[in-house]
């Protein structure tokens, strides 16, 4: 079945720029997703389609693809930004999410 | 203002069943795919089923599949996940998701999500 592979954790200081990447074999051909999810809440699209923002996401937050290899950038990463990130993209019948990543800013 | 409301979560023994349901609004129900999404106690998202805008497709996760059925009603905006032969496994948040169109298609990736509706397996 098919896999999308994130590192476990990645850590910035306030104002530094975080980025976080999502790596599998059809990302080449389909779309990547990607959704922020603050302690005890539920998820929220903060980019699809690889690179587009939703209405309402501010715009430190973009997205793009290359290869076997999304990425979700925050340009000058803030408190707030700490969160859960998790990918999601398919292939053929599979839809996964990717393991997610914790953002830390400190 | 997109609304999603799930309902129906507990606490039922190994074996048991339960149904979920999903109570929409904000937006034309009927245009648009549907999926549940779960995630266990401290662990990630798992995508478990997805059903079309007008029921006539759809899909499940292997994990789930015989024992899972997702279904629809476009009179009453709602969502359902019919879940059978629970394990202790299938212990998790069970979130409700709407998909989206642009001009050209509609999509399921979750766009919308509801707050989650908790199910324990347990004895």
């Amino acid at each position: 079945s098919y896999e999308l592979t994130q590192a476990p954790s990645v850590s910035v200081s306030p104002g530094q720029t975080a980025r976080i990447t999502c790596s599998g074999d059809a990302l080449p051909k389909k779309y990547a997703y990607w959704y922020q999810q603050k302690s005890g809440q539920a998820p929220v699209l903060v980019i699809y389609e690889d690179s587009k923002r939703p209405s309402g996401i501010p715009e430190r937050f973009s997205g793009s693809s290359s290869g076997t290899m999304a990425t979700l950038t925050i340009s000058g990463a803030q408190v707030e930004d700490e969160a859960d990130y998790y990918c999601y993209s398919t292939d053929n019948s599979d839809r996964v999410f990717g393991g997610g990543t914790k953002l830390t800013v400190l | 203002e997109v609304q999603l409301v799930e309902s129906g979560g507990g606490l039922v023994q190994p074996g048991g069943s339960l149904r979920l349901s999903c109570e929409a609004s904000g937006f034309i129900f009927s245009t648009y795919w549907m999926t549940w999404v779960r995630q266990a106690p401290g662990k990630g998202l798992e995508w478990v089923a997805n059903i079309k805008d007008d029921g006539s497709e759809k899909h499940y996760v292997d994990s789930v599949k015989g024992r899972f059925t997702i279904s629809r009603d476009n009179v009453k905006n709602s969502l359902y996940l019919q879940m059978d032969s629970l394990r202790a496994e299938d212990t998790a948040v069970y979130y409700c998701t709407s998909g989206y169109c642009t001009t050209d298609r509609c999509y399921s990736s979750p766009d919308h999500w509801g707050q989650g509706a908790l199910v324990t397996v347990s004895s």
